[in-house]
Parts: structure tokens; C-alpha cells; sequence
């Protein structure tokens, strides 16, 4: 059973960097066909996907957040890593680690979700 | 990009009832939406994709239908463990796009 589990720092002051961090059991990223990535839900408001990567190959991000985020595997840990730089309280959520269902990202859905973990942006 | 609505937002029900939801792409989609269920504290479940393709392991209450523009989620007989916000997905181009959410409440 693939299970996924986020975590980093519940509070992130303004302007600085948030950075979290997704250990995947059950499933290697690296030996896996899928997409592996980020969805985010704001406090009373929706899903919002941000970025996902093909471990060797392709990188998607939302143009709302292309410029800020950044992806990254650490395959000796089967971790998977999501960076977003000068942040502000609008970057308040939940943020979900999430694997898509197959080696492509438009046609498959996210089958697998982690609990999601808490990022409140705050001085 | 593409705008999912999804109506209601909100809906009151009691056990046994069945429910509909509706969710609208602003242009055609073809038949790749999935539908989430989300419960606080707990990860999110894919109950549908591919708009009618139900999930291994998820209740055969749960059927969705549609194609193109306007797509439906059912739920027949509500159970308890089905009080929860539900979502919709487009996943025919970037960027992946969600509905606001329905949420289920207990009547």
C-alpha cells in the first residue's frame, strides 16, 4: 500500500522560503511510471494543483506559481521535495503531496494523497 | 484557463438520500474528470476518473456520468462515512483544474 507523508514547518515568515517535504513508502519514485507533485487547498477555499515531475523526465508547474516553485527527488530518502520562494499570506493552505495514476499527467487522475500538512505564512 | 463550476456548493441530506452533483468546464473536456472526496484530517480519495470509471474499493453507490462540458456525480443512498466535500477535476489541459467543492452536510 502506497502511503505518502508530508512535512515541514507549520509557520513561514513572510518573504522567506517554505520547503516541504514528501516521504513516499510502499512505492519508488525512481522504479515508479507515475507523476509525483504538489496540490494546495487555501483556507475555505479549493484544490489548487501547483507542479509535478516524472522522476528522469518531464516537470509541469502552474504558471500561477512557475516562477516561485521549484521540485526536487531525493531518491536515497524516496522523498520528494517542493520549494515556494517569497511567500505571503496568500500562501496560507493545506499542501497535499499527491501521485498522478499513470506516466502522464493530462488523462490520469491523483490516486494516491498524503493527510496534507498545515503552512500558515505569518510574521 | 479552464474554470470548473461545480453546483450546489453546498448540500443538506440525509442518510439514505440520493445526491447529485453537478460539475460544468468552461469549454469541452472530453471525458477526463476525476472526482475527489475530502475529509478534514484525512487524505483525499479518488472516487471517479475518466468521468465513469469508478476506483478499485470505492462503494458502487458513487457513479459519475458526462462528457465534454457538464458532468455529474451521484451518490444513491447516502451513508454516514459519505458526509464529506467533493471535487471535481479536469485533467485535459494545463493547467489541472479543480471545482470549488460541494460539501455533503447532514440534514
Amino acid at each position: 500500500q502506497v502511503q505518502l507523508q508530508e512535512s515541514g514547518p507549520g509557520l513561514v515568515k513572510p518573504s522567506e522560503t517554505l520547503s516541504l517535504t514528501c516521504t513516499v513508502s510502499g512505492d519508488s519514485i525512481s522504479g515508479s511510471s507515475y507523476y509525483w507533485g504538489w496540490i494546495r487547498q487555501p483556507p475555505g477555499k479549493g484544490l489548487e494543483w501547483i507542479v509535478s515531475m516524472y522522476y528522469g523526465g518531464s516537470t509541469y508547474h502552474n504558471p500561477s506559481h512557475k516562477s516561485r516553485v521549484s521540485i526536487s527527488v531525493d531518491t536515497s530518502k524516496n522523498q520528494v521535495s517542493l520549494r515556494l520562494s517569497s511567500v505571503t499570506a496568500a500562501d496560507t493552505a493545506v499542501y497535499y503531496c499527491a501521485r498522478w495514476s499513470g506516466d502522464d499527467l493530462l488523462e490520469f487522475a491523483v490516486d494516491v494523497w498524503g493527510k496534507g500538512t498545515t503552512v500558515t505564512v505569518s510574521s | 484557463d479552464i474554470q470548473m463550476t461545480q453546483s450546489p456548493s453546498s448540500v443538506s441530506a440525509s442518510v439514505g438520500d440520493r445526491v447529485t452533483i453537478t460539475c460544468r468546464a468552461s469549454q469541452g473536456i472530453g471525458r477526463w474528470l476525476a472526482w475527489y472526496q475530502l475529509k478534514p484530517g484525512k487524505a483525499p480519495k479518488l472516487l471517479i476518473y475518466a468521468a465513469s470509471t469508478l476506483q478499485s474499493g470505492v462503494p458502487s453507490r458513487f457513479s459519475g456520468s458526462g462528457s465534454g462540458t457538464d458532468f455529474t456525480l451521484t451518490i444513491t443512498s447516502l451513508q454516514p462515512e459519505d458526509f464529506a466535500a467533493y471535487y471535481c477535476q479536469q485533467a485535459t489541459f494545463f493547467p489541472l483544474t479543480f471545482g470549488g467543492g460541494t460539501k455533503v452536510e447532514i440534514k
